[in-house]
Formats: structure tokens, sequence, C-alpha cells
């Protein structure tokens, strides 16, 4: 196992700008989950993909969008950033039928 | 609404005291009871599942156990290196999107 690797680890953007944070899931975990963390609170659900289709939507608005791709690594992007948006973004994965995610380290996000 | 609710917010213990971490949950069809430790800019590490109201898993210093409306992390005689962060989720659709708690900070001095 390769566990979940997520990158950058930490990037800087000012507001308005898009940024595009990577995942690499899992080997065999074809089910990717995105959450955003703000400080001292809990994960939120931001969006998941299976078999390269989003599966299911949290409440953020369509300017956070992803992709998932053959090989079940992954991509979020959010466009029009606002200072809100900073947070940790942690990707997740599960294979499937097993019902347990994996959580990588995540990418802080700073907007300014 | 789906909703989990943890208590306390901090906790500060002695190394060796033991105590009891909680998470209220509401909803409308528990799938799974997950607890995870996280550490500072780490991401959350899995510790136990739980599915059903009586349940019990064990770890090292670790028990968490399950009721129909909520569960308790039991932690005994902990360890400075037990300090983190612990999370509670559900999943209420059996499909992986976990609604998390706040989370407890637990601080345990040496």
């Amino acid at each position: 196992e390769t566990g979940v690797t997520q990158s950058p680890t930490h990037l800087i953007k000012t507001r308005g700008q898009q940024v595009t944070l990577r995942c690499s899931s899992q080997s065999g975990h074809n089910t990717v989950s995105w959450y955003q963390q703000a400080l001292g609170q809990g994960p939120q659900f931001i969006f998941q993909y299976y078999r390269e289709e989003e599966n299911g939507r949290g409440n953020f608005p369509p300017r956070f969008s992803g992709l998932q791709f053959p090989n079940y690594s992954s991509e979020l992007n959010v466009n029009a950033l606002e200072l809100d948006d900073s947070a940790l973004y942690l990707c997740a994965s599960s294979p499937l039928g097993a019902n347990v995610l994996t959580f990588g380290a995540g990418s802080r996000l700073t907007v300014l | 609404e789906d909703q989990v609710t943890q208590s306390p917010e901090a906790l500060r213990l002695q190394e060796g005291e033991s105590s009891s971490l909680n998470c209220s949950y509401t909803v409308s069809g528990l799938r799974g009871l997950f607890w995870y430790r996280q550490d500072p800019g780490k991401g959350p590490e899995f510790l136990f599942t739980l599915y059903s109201a009586g349940e019990e898993k064990e770890k090292e210093r670790l028990k968490a156990t399950l009721t129909k409306k909520e569960s308790f992390l039991h932690i005994t005689a902990p360890k400075p290196e037990d300090s983190a962060t612990y999370l509670c989720a559900v999943d209420a659709s059996g499909t992986y999107k976990y609604i998390f708690g706040t989370g407890t900070r637990l601080k345990v001095l040496a």
C-alpha cells in the first residue's frame, strides 16, 4: 500500500485566482472524496468521485469542481478564490465495498 | 437534518488520568460511526468503525462504544503521545459521505 498522497502541501493564492489540488489515491481504491477543513472545524464533504463520475456533492458552489482519472488519481479545482476558501483540503479514498476512508495529509490553502 | 456534536471541545489530562470523549449524533439511518485521530497539520487517521448499538472496539489505551444516540471514546491511562484532536463522523447513506463533528482537542500532560 502506498497511502494517499496530496500535492502541493502548502500554497498561497490571492482572491479571484484559481487553484488545482492533486491527489493520488491508494492502490485498488476506486472511490475518492474531497473534504474542506477550516481551522478548528471538522472536515466538510465537498464531493465524491466513482469511476470518473461525480457521485454526490455537499453544500459547495459550482466553482468547486473535480476530476477523477482512470488511474484513480484526482484533482480539485477552485475558481474565483474567496478569503473563506482558506482551509486544509483533504483527499480520501476507499476500496469498493469497504466503508472506511483513508485520508491524505492534506493541502493547506491560504487565500490573501 | 443529520448532525454530529462532540464534547468537550478541549480536554487537558494528566498522564495516567483516564477520561471519555462524547459524540452524539442525529441521523436518519446510521450506516457507520467512525473515530479518527488528527495530529496538527496532518490528515485524519482511522481508529474505529462501529455499526450497531452495543458494539465495542478496543485498540491499546482506546475503547470506543456505541449506543443509539451517542458514542464514547474512552482513554485509559493516557500518555503524552495520545495528545491529538479526536474526530467523530457518521455515514448516514452508506456512500462514504461522512458528516464530521468539530472534534475534541486532547492534551495529555507528562
